[in-house]
């Protein structure tokens, strides 16, 4: 069964620019979460959708969004960068049994350079 | 308060050693435990998980949750260099549980 797929794997833009990252889940996983590493915060959560419907969300700003489709494939969008954007933007997607969640399994991640 | 707190070392230990990480954590809805192993400049690969208390075992890896003082354990036996990384671990609420709460990573080095 393929993994967690993440597009772009890097990606170097402009402050004022937005970005648009890709990521495909775990066949069978409709929940997929994402994340922002960085040296020095590590793992923060930025949201998690499920049928294609946000159900969390972590404390970024609005900049910060996302989506899923039917098929579970999800997107995330960054407005304006920043240059403290910059970071790795991981992908995890789970199964859902019920209304449960299962463990969560991780995407290569896109790394993201802002100048 | 962190819902999950994690040594963030660096640690580093000699080939052979029987390495323990440790988190703890505060949330008692917490049923689910995981850990992760993330190389440099990859994305994190989960090792193992246990579901409420006790031990779990696979291979040179043993992960171990007590509830009763909210602490999770991993013990790698026999570590090797390519050990080297850095371990995440995780929590999950159980039932209802749809965010995953990570520790900030443990850094690993065993020197050959």
């Amino acid at each position: 069964k393929a993994g967690v797929t993440q597009t772009p794997r890097y990606l170097i833009k402009t402050r004022g620019q937005q970005v648009t990252l890709s990521c495909s889940p775990i066949s069978g996983h409709r929940s997929v979460s994402w994340y922002q590493q960085t040296p020095g915060q590590g793992l923060q959560f930025l949201f998690e959708y499920f049928s294609e419907t946000q159900r969390n969300k972590g404390n970024f700003p609005g900049r910060f969004s996302g989506r899923q489709f039917s098929n579970s494939r999800s997107e995330m969008n960054v407005s304006t960068l920043e240059l403290g954007d910059s970071a790795l933007y991981l992908c995890a997607s789970s199964r859902v049994v019920g209304t449960e969640q299962e463990t969560q399994y991780f995407g290569p991640g896109t790394r993201l350079l802002v100048l | 308060q962190k819902e999950v707190e994690q040594d963030p070392g660096p640690l580093s230990v000699p080939e052979g050693a029987i390495v323990s990480l440790n988190c703890t954590y505060s949330n008692s809805a917490f049923q689910y435990f995981m850990w992760y192993r993330q190389y440099s400049r990859k994305g994190p690969e989960l090792l193992m998980y246990t579901y409420s208390s006790g031990n779990k075992e696979d291979g040179r890896f043993t992960a171990q949750v007590d509830k009763s003082s909210k602490y999770i354990s991993l013990f790698i036996r026999d570590s090797q260099p390519s050990d080297s990384a850095t371990y995440l671990c995780a929590s999950l609420k159980y039932p209802g549980g749809n965010q995953f709460y990570f520790g900030t990573g443990t850094s690993l080095t065993v020197i050959p």
